[in-house]
């Protein structure tokens, strides 16, 4: 069966501080990867997604980056985080026809 | 371009009573329509699917919903609310994709249940 686990599962930063947050998947190859957010009252908003190893399409234009350095493994990074960058963030796979999406169980971000 | 509404941010209900959350979206395409839960601080979790075929899909925990074209509506339902049922509810429609390209989903803005005792 595969599963999906995101760390840390929660991380309070300062303004300006670097961000690393891990996502990796088992049991399954060749995913489609995606990160989203979700900021206090609002829906998700999609922010990456990779269809495989290196291949990073941006939603949104910020200060976050994503990297897929190998198959089952996807990062999203900042070099300087702001205030905005607070939130909920989820990692998503998908698999089969109908791109049925599984969540990580999310990185709790909180930037003072 | 697609989206998806739903109708009420906050749905409350005793009990025991009926449990209807809406979900009208927008499409060009036949979609392929999901259901998702939020447990405070969890991930989502999939409640439903539909993609072809039978229009009344059943998911997880007793929940349904009823696939209506005409409509353009994919509106979840349980007979009888929990209080375990107490959560956030996504709606989400996901595009046929394109060559080189993701298939993506587009969520709604959410419906948090509140099941009162």
């Amino acid at each position: 069966s595969q599963t999906i686990h995101q760390w840390p599962a929660t991380l309070v930063q300062p303004v300006g501080s670097p961000l690393s947050l891990e996502c990796t998947v088992e049991g399954t190859s060749n995913p489609n990867l995606y990160w989203y957010r979700q900021a206090a009252g609002r829906g998700l908003q999609l922010l990456f997604y990779s269809v495989g190893i290196g291949q990073i399409s941006s939603e949104v234009p910020q200060n976050l980056s994503a990297s897929r350095p190998q198959d089952r493994q996807f990062i999203l990074s900042s070099k300087k985080l702001l205030l905005s960058d607070s939130g909920f963030y989820l990692c998503a796979y998908a698999r089969g026809l109908y791109n049925e999406q599984f969540f990580g169980p999310g990185t709790r971000l909180t930037v003072l | 371009a697609q989206s998806v509404t739903q109708l009420g941010s906050h749905v409350s209900v005793s009990e025991g009573a009926l449990v209807l959350l809406r979900c009208n979206y927008s499409s060009s395409v036949p979609p392929y329509l999901f259901w998702y839960v939020q447990y405070p601080n969890q991930g989502l979790q999939l409640l439903l699917k539909y993609t072809t075929g039978a229009t009344l899909v059943k998911g997880i925990n007793g929940f349904e919903a009823e696939f209506k074209k005409s409509e353009t509506s994919f509106h979840l339902t349980k007979p009888s609310a929990h209080m375990s049922d107490a959560a956030e509810y996504f709606c989400a429609v996901s595009d046929r994709g394109s060559s080189g390209s993701a298939r993506q989903l587009t969520f709604g803005s959410g419906t948090q249940l509140t099941v009162l005792p």
